[in-house]
């Protein structure tokens, strides 16, 4: 059972403007959530989290929104660079379950010229 | 800043055999992990040591034992390789709940590992 799942395997965005990926989780004991970013033969490198007591938190051109009642969150690039080309895997956490995430099956993100 | 360290980088291994991989770390961190990453999966945790001298297994530790060396080191060994594992193992470390204090999972490069 896929507890966090990103639905989309990809997405292409013309540089310069928005990047959206999206994450949808099942377990309501979720309450801190990560992003992380991949690049190829590189481990997952973390880009921001949010905690479920925010609904939005912010880092240069990186947004983490988060919908509680929907158990949706999304992560918003603004202006999304050639850099940025990567998968994202979205990432979650329960009180007390330390520092165990679980993990999406991640979006590849190609920002195009 | 070498972070976390991840020996070897790529394997190959005949049904059967065995082997440990190996991971350190710097940066003082007390807990580390294991995960499995393959396609369409995601990264799936297969073991982990929240501190020195303590291990505990995650969502797939079948086939798998793992070595909390000292609190650098912590191993990861395959007894007898099956097919099913072929595929690219990370290790991470974190402080003890680190990331609720903006200290996060760290991963080594990872191992790819290919079981015939």
């Amino acid at each position: 059972d896929q507890q966090v799942k990103q639905n989309s395997p990809s997405l292409s965005v013309q540089e310069g403007r928005i990047s959206i990926l999206n994450c949808d989780y099942t377990n309501s004991m979720f309450d801190y959530f990560l992003w992380y970013k991949k690049y190829p033969a590189e481990g997952p490198t973390f880009l921001i989290s949010i905690s479920s007591i925010k609904d939005k938190n912010e880092d240069g051109r990186f947004t983490v929104f988060l919908n509680k009642s929907a158990k949706h969150l999304s992560l918003h690039i603004v202006p999304s660079q050639p850099g940025d080309s990567a998968v994202y895997f979205c990432a979650a956490s329960a009180t007390g379950g330390g520092n165990k995430l679980t993990f999406g099956t991640g979006t590849q993100l190609k920002v195009e010229l | 800043n070498a972070g976390v360290t991840q020996t070897p980088k790529f394997q190959v291994l005949k049904t059967g055999q065995s082997m440990t991989l190996q991971c350190a770390q710097d940066m003082n961190h007390n807990s580390m992990y294991w995960y499995r990453q393959d396609p369409g999966m995601g990264l799936r945790l297969i073991y982990y040591s929240a501190s020195e001298g303590t291990t505990d297994k995650g969502e797939v530790p079948n086939g798998y034992n793992v070595s909390r060396l000292n609190k650098r080191e912590f191993s990861l060994r395959l007894e007898s390789a099956a097919p099913s594992q072929t595929s690219v193992y990370f290790c991470a470390s974190s402080e003890e709940d680190g990331f609720r204090y903006n200290s996060p999972l760290h991963f080594g490069n990872g191992t790819r590992l290919t079981v015939t």
